[in-house]
């Protein structure tokens, strides 16, 4: 079974510019995750998509994030403008579905440093 | 203060030692989860617990409900464990939403 894919696996960037990530989740899963992770702390869950709908989006700076899963399937992450502090890991995961004991399954991640 | 603490942040052990990693949490949970993230790489789900205690190969993890602890045991520690390993809480209610501990740093040398 193929994992959580996501691209690209590094970017870098100036400040103001603009990016945007990429993930496919595991075949059949409805549930998708994104996540950010700073450096030295554990990933802050930044929205999740349960198929093409938002469940909580609580902790996303709307302001310069978005997200979207159009078709419940795939998933990008945009940032515009880029900071400095959006220099992080940002994780894409995804489940079974929302229950309660369904596992989530990580991607490797895309690294992005903000200069 | 974070809802969920982990301790040590980190840890550096000799090949074929005991190791323990400690995390508290302070919110109702329905389950937690210790991962394992290795540099550059993602992040693995070792165990997904509610009660007692599990064991994968030299791998045991517990938790203790009431008084909101789990712990995670390595036997027998080898280099390939190094790696930061991380615990995470599922929160009640419907979003399956897991909050992150920091991690734990662990290196452990030949």
């Amino acid at each position: 079974e193929a994992g959580v894919a996501q691209s690209p696996r590094y970017k870098i960037i100036e400040k103001r510019q603009s990016v945007a990530f990429w993930c496919n989740p595991i075949s059949g899963h409805a549930t998708l995750y994104w996540y950010q992770q700073i450096l030295g702390q554990g990933p802050k869950l930044l929205i999740q998509f349960q198929n093409n709908g938002v469940v909580d989006d609580s902790q996303l700076p709307k302001d310069r994030f978005s997200a979207e899963r159009l078709k419940g399937v795939d998933s990008t992450l945009k940032i515009q403008p880029a900071k400095l502090e959006d220099s992080a890991v940002y994780l894409c995961a995804s489940s079974l579905r929302l229950a309660t004991y369904n596992e989530q399954f990580f991607g490797p991640g895309t690294r992005l440093t903000v200069l | 203060k974070n809802e969920v603490e982990q301790s040590p942040q980190n840890l550096t052990a000799q090949e074929g030692e005991f190791i323990t990693i400690n995390c508290s949490y302070s919110v109702g949970i329905s389950a937690l989860h210790w991962l394992q993230q290795h540099p550059g790489g993602g992040i693995v789900s070792l165990f997904m617990l509610s009660s007692g205690k599990k064991k994968h190969g030299r791998l045991i993890a517990t938790i203790n409900i009431q008084e909101k602890h789990s712990s995670l045991h390595i036997t027998a520690s080898h280099p390939r464990d190094s790696a930061v390993y991380i615990c995470a809480v599922r929160s009640r209610g419907a979003t399956n939403k897991l909050i992150f501990g920091t991690g734990t740093l662990l290196a452990v040398q030949p």
